[in-house]
């Protein structure tokens, strides 16, 4: 079965410093990935996708996740953090099981600390 | 604004009561998505329509049904409500062959159930 893992659900750092959000997944077939981010009392936004394309992808607001195929991950990071990074993020791979069906992993909540 | 459109945004009503939640997707998006957020349960996809046909089911309780008009909005029918059903719902939408695109999410219905 098709899954996602994020590993953390509370990520704490520094502004200015590194982000590093991790994810893996396991599927049976050459997986879509995505992150999306949640604002507080907002809906998720797509912040980047991979598609079989190349593999260190690049999103909106300075964030990027690379897919590795051997570790079966696509951990997204960020190389300073800003006060308004902190909010939830999902991990999330598609499915073509009739309906391209998205599973989201269970989020990992980012704090940002001043 | 993301273009998806959910009304209303906030819902509270009794248990043993049913309630309708209205989706108008993106200008376009023919699929549309059913998602229930909640603190222990997470992000867990209800069900999926595609230009007003059923495509994918998930974790839908008998209780909840749902379809999508000809005009592509869609409603999610949750009847005989318990304290459980509390949740954010979130519809969310995408276009044809939608296995890379992504969804686009609305800012979602905070129904509870008192």
């Amino acid at each position: 079965a098709q899954s996602v893992t994020q590993l953390g659900s509370h990520v704490s750092v520094s502004e200015g410093a590194l982000v590093l959000l991790r994810c893996n997944y396991s599927s049976s077939v050459p997986p879509y990935l995505f992150w999306y981010v949640q604002y507080p009392n907002q809906g998720l936004q797509l912040l980047l996708k991979y598609t079989s394309a190349a593999t260190l992808v690049k999103g909106i607001n300075g964030f990027e996740a690379e897919f590795k195929k051997s570790e079966t991950s696509f951990h997204l990071t960020k190389p300073s953090a800003h006060m308004s990074d902190a909010a939830e993020y999902f991990c999330a791979v598609s499915l073509n099981t009739g309906g391209f069906k998205t599973i989201f992993g269970a989020g990992t909540r980012l704090f940002v600390k001043a | 604004d993301s273009g998806v459109t959910q009304t209303p945004k906030h819902l509270i009503t009794a248990t043993g009561q049913r309630v309708t939640l209205r989706c108008s997707p993106r200008s376009g998006d023919l699929s549309v998505y059913w998602y229930q957020q909640s603190l222990d349960q997470g992000l867990q996809f209800l069900i999926q329509y595609y230009n007003g046909e059923e495509r994918a089911k998930g974790n839908i309780l008998e209780r909840f049904s749902a379809q999508q008009f000809p005009d592509l909005h869609s409603e999610l029918n949750l009847s005989s409500l318990e304290l459980g059903d509390s949740a954010l719902y979130f519809c969310a939408s995408s276009g044809e062959g939608d296995r890379s695109y992504g969804y686009t999410f609305g800012s979602g219905t905070r129904l509870t159930v008192v």
